[in-house]
């Protein structure tokens, strides 16, 4: 099973600055890398896909980057919107065995 | 607009079956070329994959779970299903049902609480 490792747990960040999140999967996914949203009794949201296409109607401040194992979740001016936990995801493997990270929380600093 | 909304008891005891629906509305379930499958959370922790049916009715489980898992789909319903047997109390979850492309997942139902308890 591809383990995939978020980090940091935590980020605090001020409104209108950069925030960058991280994935690292324990072994390549290729571009097979997404990311998901999710605030306080809410489903996840897709974010991106294909680690850098932006989902539908999703603003352009986020943006995803990265192949292999190395990945990143870029919120170039935070909204206060956009504090919640995300969530990275990778499929890469047949028969299809989807992991997730343990997500990381962007606080308000 | 494709939209997915799950159903099903809240409180199931333990050693039985967990049974949950997920009705589908702004497409048909048979016509897609894509999959339907279930994702939980348990309270306060992150998310794990279950399951997914294909179009083909190809039937694809987390290998963690496969022994109790079966997702099946009703046509005439516009529904998919998922039934987990043998709960214990770390079946508690957050259980969403989801529209899947093969890569990602989108959308997601509002997600249903169930609670293993006696």
């Amino acid at each position: 099973e591809i383990v995939m490792t978020q980090s940091p747990a935590t980020l605090s960040v001020s409104p209108g600055e950069r925030a960058t999140l991280s994935c690292r999967a324990s072994q390549s996914v290729s571009s097979n890398l997404a990311w998901y949203q999710q605030k306080p009794g809410q489903a996840p949201r897709l974010l991106i896909y294909g680690a850098s296409t932006r989902a539908t109607d999703i603003p352009a401040r986020f943006s995803g980057s990265g192949s292999g194992t190395e990945f990143t979740l870029t919120i170039s001016s935070l909204q206060s919107e956009d504090f919640a936990v995300y969530y990275c995801q990778q499929y890469n493997s047949w028969p299809p065995l989807y992991t997730f990270g343990q997500g990381t929380k962007l606080e308000i600093k | 607009q494709l939209q997915l909304q799950e159903s099903g008891p809240g409180l199931v005891k333990p050693s039985e079956t967990l049974s949950l629906t997920c009705t589908v509305s702004g497409g048909s379930i048979s016509s897609s070329s894509y999959y339907w499958g279930w994702i939980r959370q348990p309270p306060g922790k992150g998310l794990k994959w279950i399951g997914s049916i294909y179009y083909s009715g190809s039937t694809y489980y987390n290998p963690s779970l496969k022994s109790r898992v079966t997702i099946s789909v009703d046509t005439s319903k516009n529904q998919f299903s998922l039934k987990l047997r043998s709960v214990t109390a770390a079946d508690t979850a957050v259980y969403y049902c989801v529209y899947g492309s093969g890569i990602w997942f989108d959308p997601w139902g509002h997600g249903t609480l169930v609670t293993v308890s006696s």
